[in-house]
């Protein structure tokens, strides 16, 4: 199947500081990515739709300012955690539509711990 | 969005097949259902997607009744690496957007 790639697969950092996260789609050009946040034994939550060349659309209780995504080519969307706080302790996935088959793939994931 | 009802566990054994199925019954005319397998630290890993009727792929089977209201995963001759957790999931293809439910805890055992 279609390929997502996510960048880091880990990352820590400290209190305050800001974390951007990198999603690619490396066999096909996704207008639209989504963004979704999975804490431990829980189901993943859909945090927003990224939106190529247009601002992303975001689920309901999720702050924009906080969760900045930027979507600036067909293949890229980032997703960056301003003013990290432990509790945005979390995992992050990525995930593409590929228009050749209408078919949703996911990144791996990235591990995102705030000390 | 269809919202989707799974079992929240099920067991196995080795070899045996495993069927598991989902309850959508407000599923609209144009949604499809897919099938997501999920290990823990990384993303889901599509497995299968269908309309109607039933689909097969070299992983699984998707089993879908005319009324469309449910659908069943079949899993042929499980080993301890399916050992995952499944998600169904219903929508139009066009947008993408995929809410999932809380899954269904497949473990595996020797």
């Amino acid at each position: 199947g279609a390929v997502v790639s996510q960048h880091p697969s880990r990352v820590i950092c400290k209190s305050g500081t800001s974390v951007k996260i990198e999603c690619r789609s490396l066999d096909f050009q996704a207008t639209t990515m989504f963004w979704y946040r999975q804490f431990p034994k829980q189901s993943l939550m859909l945090m927003a739709t990224s939106n190529e060349g247009s601002k992303a659309t975001y689920e309901q209780g999720v702050e924009k300012d906080k969760f900045l995504i930027n979507h600036a080519s067909l293949t890229l969307s980032t997703l960056t955690v301003t003013s990290a706080h432990p509790e945005d302790s979390s995992f992050y996935i990525c995930s593409a539509r590929d228009p050749r088959t209408q078919t949703q793939y996911f990144g791996p994931g990235t591990r995102l711990l705030v000390l | 969005l269809a919202k989707t009802t799974q079992p929240i566990s099920m067991d196995s054994y080795e070899g045996q097949e495993v069927n598991i199925t989902c309850s959508h019954n407000n599923i609209a005319t144009n949604d499809y259902i897919t099938w997501y397998q999920q290990f823990p630290s990384q993303g889901p890993r599509f497995i299968i997607q269908g309309y109607k009727t039933k689909v097969t792929n070299e992983v699984a089977s998707l089993f879908i009744p005319a009324d469309r209201k449910s659908s069943t995963l079949s899993l042929p001759r499980v080993s301890l690496s399916d050992t995952a957790v499944y998600y169904c999931l219903v929508g139009p293809p066009g947008t993408g957007k995929l809410i999932f439910g809380q899954g269904t805890t497949l473990q595996v055992k020797p």
